[in-house]
């Protein structure tokens, strides 16, 4: 069946880097997002991977592995600002998106 | 990069009436635009998917003629919520499918609708 897993929250340090890891098991692969959403607010792109590999954006980088079915999101020098709701998104053979539940990313000072 | 707008933000209506809520993209060509519904503590539902010039897919669960779509043109689609009532209170966000960029996904700014 279709499933995405994610951590439902974690904790991390302002100036630290937390890495928030995703596991899929879909019907065929499109692709993977990542997503910030702040609350109240729609989710705003991140990053798309489609080929196995590191890409990396600024403070931001993100890992695919389609063979193990995972990917992970790093966040280095972490702000307040970075506290967030991340989500994990696959695109499916068929192109339906199936989303994770989101990690719930909490910057302490 | 491509713009998604969504309009009304937000909306506040009486039971029993309709609901129009647009999504326009307006630097692109959106083939395919997807509309979501977010719940409290969960992430957001996809509850279809809207082809230009197509009847829209829904999701398992999500009542076709409650939730009317219609994506006329590339760069237009519309959810009518129609005869609303307090339990389809809710976020409701669209996003398109630009083509040309790998099938990145750009999202609207998302309309909340509170039905009394």
């Amino acid at each position: 069946g279709q499933n995405i897993d994610q951590p439902t929250e974690m904790t991390a340090t302002e100036g630290a880097i937390v890495q928030i890891n995703c596991t899929y098991q879909t019907s065929g692969f499109n692709g993977l997002f990542w997503y910030q959403q702040h609350a109240g607010e729609a989710p705003t792109f991140l990053s798309y991977n489609v080929l196995d590999g590191l890409e990396e954006k600024g403070r931001f980088s993100s890992f695919l592995s389609r063979s193990k079915g995972y990917s992970y999101l790093l966040l280095k020098e972490l702000q307040m600002k970075d506290s967030a709701s991340y989500l994990c998104a696959v695109i499916e053979g068929n192109y339906q998106l199936i989303w994770g539940a989101g990690t719930k990313l909490i910057i302490k000072p | 990069g491509a713009v998604v707008s969504q309009h009304p933000s937000r909306v506040i209506c009486k039971s029993g009436t309709s609901v129009k809520i647009e999504c326009r993209s307006l630097d692109f060509q959106a083939t395919t635009m997807f509309w979501y519904r977010q719940f409290p503590k969960k992430s957001l539902m996809l509850m279809a998917t809207s082809n230009e010039g197509s009847k829209a897919t829904y999701e398992q669960g999500v009542e076709k003629d409650k939730f009317l779509i219609n994506h006329a043109s590339l760069t237009l689609s519309t959810l009518t919520v129609t005869s609303a009532h307090p339990e389809d209170s809710s976020f409701y966000i669209c996003s398109a499918r630009e083509a040309r960029e790998n099938e990145k996904l750009f999202f609207g700014s998302g309309t909340q609708l509170s039905v009394l």
